[in-house]
């Protein structure tokens, strides 16, 4: 079956750092794939997302591009912030039928300041 | 526009007790859905509605858990008995339908089963 694979966390970074957050995933097919995002206290974000294979992803600074030959969609942002500190999900939908989102175990990005 | 809208926020219940959650989508979304995260997970799907009708329940715990959504707008999750097991968050999430790519997710409700 379709499912996603995310780098283990915690990850500490301090502001203005480099960020990468490395996703992998397994389908059938040519599903969707999305990163989204859980700040302290509130519910579940889309952050960006990409429908087809070499589509770029990007909001807030953030990016992530589908990378069909390595089944990847790897979420970068080039100088982080304070406020980017959250839970990062990705994920895939199963566009058989309907939407169904398959999500990685998720990864927690602290940032210091 | 309001968010996709879950109460209670929190709930703390005693074991083979029931206890429901409720969902109210964003006005016009047809598919609803209810996820569960357990803690340091991804949420896992239990449940799709389309409209009023349940098109994919597989992940479903039939035995202890039940879902409806009359009308095709909101919905309650139900656990009874519940079990220490159960000790989760239940997140609700509703989109356009289907071809629709983006879910919009609700602040979830955490329950703690003692």
């Amino acid at each position: 079956g379709n499912s996603v694979t995310q780098m283990e966390g915690p990850v500490t970074l301090s502001e203005e750092a480099f960020l990468t957050i490395n996703c992998t995933y397994t389908a059938t097919g040519y599903p969707s794939l999305f990163w989204y995002v859980q700040y302290p206290g509130e519910g579940l974000q889309l952050l960006l997302k990409a429908t087809k294979a070499d589509d770029k992803g990007s909001n807030k600074g953030f990016e992530a591009t589908y990378r069909k030959e390595t089944t990847s969609f790897h979420l970068e942002k080039g100088s982080v912030q304070v406020s980017d500190s959250a839970v990062y999900f990705c994920a895939l939908s199963d566009l058989q039928g309907a939407q169904k989102l398959v999500f990685g175990q998720g990864t927690r990005l602290t940032i210091n300041p | 526009e309001a968010g996709v809208v879950q109460s209670p926020r929190y709930k703390i219940i005693e074991k083979k007790q029931p206890v429901a959650f409720w969902c109210n989508p964003i006005s016009g979304h047809n598919t609803l859905y209810w996820y569960l995260q357990n803690l340091g997970q991804g949420p896992e799907l239990l449940i799709r509605y389309e409209n009023e009708e349940a098109v994919d329940d597989s992940q479903l715990p039939k035995d202890r858990f039940s879902a409806e959504r009359l009308k095709g707008v909101d919905s309650t999750l139900k656990i009874q008995p519940a079990e220490l097991g159960d000790s989760a968050v239940y997140l609700c999430a509703s989109s356009l339908g289907q071809g629709a790519a983006e879910a919009f997710f609700g602040q979830g409700t955490r329950l703690t089963v003692v």
